[in-house]
C-alpha cells in the first residue's frame, strides 16, 4: 500500500524556474528518501534524511522534513531540462526495513 | 564500480508459464530487495532479504510468487503460473544497511500475453 502522497501529480516549468514537490505520508518514520525515475525504469537515489533531521541539501537540491505534519518537500533550484523525469519520495518506517513509495511527480522542464 | 544488473531486461511470456527473473547485486551488500511497479499500483514492494536471515516475504501477492538468495549475492524472482495481472516492471535494489540508500537495477519489463 501507499505510504505517502505526492503533489503535484504533475509540474510542467520552465528551464531556470525553482521546482518544488511535496510528499505525505502516514505512519512514524526512520528516514525519508527522494528517488528519481527516467522511461520508467530504474531508480536513482537523491537525498536521503532522517527523521531527527529538518533540513538537507545536495548540489540543486533541498529536502525539508517536518515530521509533527508528517510532510517533505523537495526543491530544485535552477531547473534544467534533463532534470525531467518523476520523482518519488519513500519512506522507511519502524520495524520494516523496505520503502514505501509514494505516488510521484511527473516533472517536466521546457527549453 | 558496477551497479545492480538485472536479467533479462524485457521478457514476453504466455498466461500460465513460469518466469525466473534475475538480479546481481552490488558486491558487499547484504540487503537486496525486490520491488514491482504496475500502472495503477505504483511501486510495491515484494520481498527483502538481509544477510543469512529468514526473508521478509511480507509483500508477496501470492503463493505464485517465489525468491531466492543464494550465497548472499544473487538473487531469482521467479513466478509460476503467470497471470495478466503479473505484468509489470520488476525492479531489484541492493544496499549496504536497510537504513541506508537503495541502489537500483533498470528493471526487468514483464509481459504477460
Amino acid at each position: 500500500s501507499q505510504q505517502g502522497e505526492e503533489d503535484p501529480q504533475a509540474l510542467s516549468i520552465q528551464e531556470g524556474e525553482n521546482a518544488t514537490m511535496n510528499c505525505s505520508y502516514k505512519t512514524s518514520i526512520n528516514n525519508l528518501q527522494w528517488y528519481r525515475q527516467n522511461s520508467g525504469r530504474g531508480l536513482v537515489h537523491l537525498i536521503l534524511i532522517r527523521s531527527n533531521e529538518r533540513e538537507k541539501h545536495s548540489g540543486r537540491l533541498r529536502v525539508t522534513l517536518d515530521t509533527s505534519k508528517k510532510s517533505s518537500s523537495l526543491l530544485i533550484t535552477a531547473s534544467r531540462a534533463a532534470d525531467t523525469a518523476s520523482y518519488f519520495c519513500a519512506t522507511v518506517s519502524g520495524s520494516a526495513r523496505q520503502l514505501t513509495f509514494g505516488s510521484g511527480t511527473q516533472l517536466t522542464v521546457l527549453p | 564500480g558496477a551497479g545492480v544488473s538485472q536479467s533479462p531486461s524485457n521478457k514476453v511470456t504466455e498466461k500460465g508459464k513460469d518466469v525466473e527473473l534475475r538480479c546481481d547485486p552490488i558486491s558487499g551488500h547484504t540487503a537486496l530487495y525486490w520491488y514491482r511497479q504496475s500502472l495503477g499500483q505504483g511501486l510495491e514492494f515484494l520481498i527483502y532479504f538481509q544477510g543469512n536471515s529468514a526473508p521478509d516475504k511480507s509483500g508477496l501477492p501470492s503463493d505464485r510468487f517465489s525468491a531466492e538468495r543464494t550465497g548472499g549475492s544473487v538473487s531469482t524472482l521467479t513466478i509460476q503460473r503467470t497471470q495478466q495481472e503479473d505484468s509489470a516492471v520488476y525492479l531489484c535494489a541492493s544496499s549496504p544497511h536497510y537504513d541506508h540508500e537503495q541502489y537500483f537495477g533498470p528493471g526487468t519489463r514483464l509481459t504477460v500475453t
